[in-house]
Formats: C-alpha cells, structure tokens, sequence
C-alpha cells in the first residue's frame, strides 16, 4: 500500500524561481526523508527529518514537517536547471508494522 | 560517482535464462536493500540484509534469490523471469538499521529487459 503520496505530481518553473512539492502520509511516522533522482541514474538522499522536529534546512532546501496533518513539504529555493530531477518522500512506519515506503514522486523541471 | 556500484549496468535476458546482478559498497554500511524501480513509478522495497542476514523479505517471488557473501556484496540471482519483471532494480546501503531507515546510499541500477 502507498504511505506516502507527493503533490503535485509534475512542475514546471523558470530557474531562480522556488519550488515546493508536498507529500502526505497516512500512518504515524518515525521519520521523513526525501530523495532526489536524475534521469536514469540512483536515488539521492537529501533530508531526514524526524517525527519531533518540524523544519529543517540544508542549503537550498528547507523541508517542513506537520504530524497533524501527516504531512511534509519540501522547497528548493532560487532553483536551477540541474535541479530538475524526481523528488520523492519516504516513510516508515514501524510502529504499523510497514517497511520503508516511497512516495510517486513530483517530476520536477527547471527550465533555463 | 556513487559510492554504490551495480553491474551490470543493462541485462537483457531470456525467460529461461539465469543471470545475477551485483552490488557492492565499501563504506563499512551493515544494511542493504534491493529495489524495483518500473519506469515513472517510485522505487519498491524487495529485500533488506542486515549483518548479512537477510531481515526484510517483501512478499518476493521466488524467481528473485537474494544473496549477501560478506558485508559488502549484495547480490540478486534471476531465474524464470517473466516480461513483467523488466525494471531497474536498485541497491542501496545504510548504517545498521538499528537506527531504523537510516538515509540510504543508492546505486544506479541495473535495467533490466526480459525478452
């Protein structure tokens, strides 16, 4: 079963602008992560933020977290053209017995 | 680069071939996982090792045999595939998942075409 679904599922933004994608989640969690993935290569691990925590930043993205709404959004800001990948959630939820679960992903392009 | 290498990077096979990919890392992580990655989809959890014991089995069919001979191989024996079962199929590693979903380390996959 899909834990995590991300919204929208594609966006199309001009570089230098900002990008925010959503991800919700059904069942409590022990943490979030994002990945990021280019075109025909492996997945990236960008963030984790966990369950207590409710913003978290690194460089150019800052990912936010809100447990009561079971959901999380990443956003890249002043974003470039080698950002344009897919950007998926993942989630556990070991207290439901559910292993690691991704997201569908928002297919994200940055046009120059 | 990734600090994950998968080979072989294409595999095109038969139904009644019998083909392995591999997976190796050497960043000292105790857990690693395989994926199935369809075209357009998110990646799906098929196995976890964890000290080299296999700890996460997700309702695989049998035609995919997991493997771990030491704590920096992985391998994923194929036999009997079926035309739906051309994918990328992904390895990854982490620390011990004692800390539960550790952030994982992925290769770039090995797509995979059954004929």
């Amino acid at each position: 079963s899909q834990q995590g679904e991300e919204d929208p599922q594609a966006l199309s933004i001009q570089e230098g602008e900002n990008a925010t994608m959503n991800c919700s989640y059904k069942t409590s969690i022990n943490n979030l992560q994002w990945y990021r993935q280019n075109s025909g290569r492996g997945l990236v691990h960008l963030i984790l933020i966990r369950s207590n925590e409710r913003e978290k930043h690194s460089g150019r993205l800052r990912v936010t977290l809100d447990t009561s709404k079971k959901s999380s959004s990443l956003l890249i800001t002043a974003s470039r053209a080698a950002d344009t990948a897919s950007y998926f959630c993942a989630t556990d939820a070991y207290n439901y017995g559910q292993n690691f679960v991704f997201g569908p992903g928002t297919r994200l392009s940055v046009l120059p | 680069d990734t600090e994950v290498t998968q080979t072989p990077k294409h595999l095109v096979m038969g139904m009644t071939n019998k083909k392995s990919l591999k997976c190796e890392q050497h960043m000292g992580h105790r857990a690693m996982y395989w994926y199935k990655q369809k075209a357009k989809k998110p990646p799906e959890l098929m196995f976890v090792y964890s000290y080299e014991k296999l700890s996460i089995n997700e309702s695989v069919p049998s035609r995919f045999s997991p493997e771990c001979p030491n704590s920096s191989l992985l391998n994923l024996h194929l036999h009997a595939l079926q035309p739906e079962d051309s994918a990328l199929y992904l390895c990854a590693s982490s620390q011990d998942t004692g800390a539960r979903w550790a952030p994982q380390h992925f290769g770039d996959g090995t797509r995979l075409s059954i004929l």
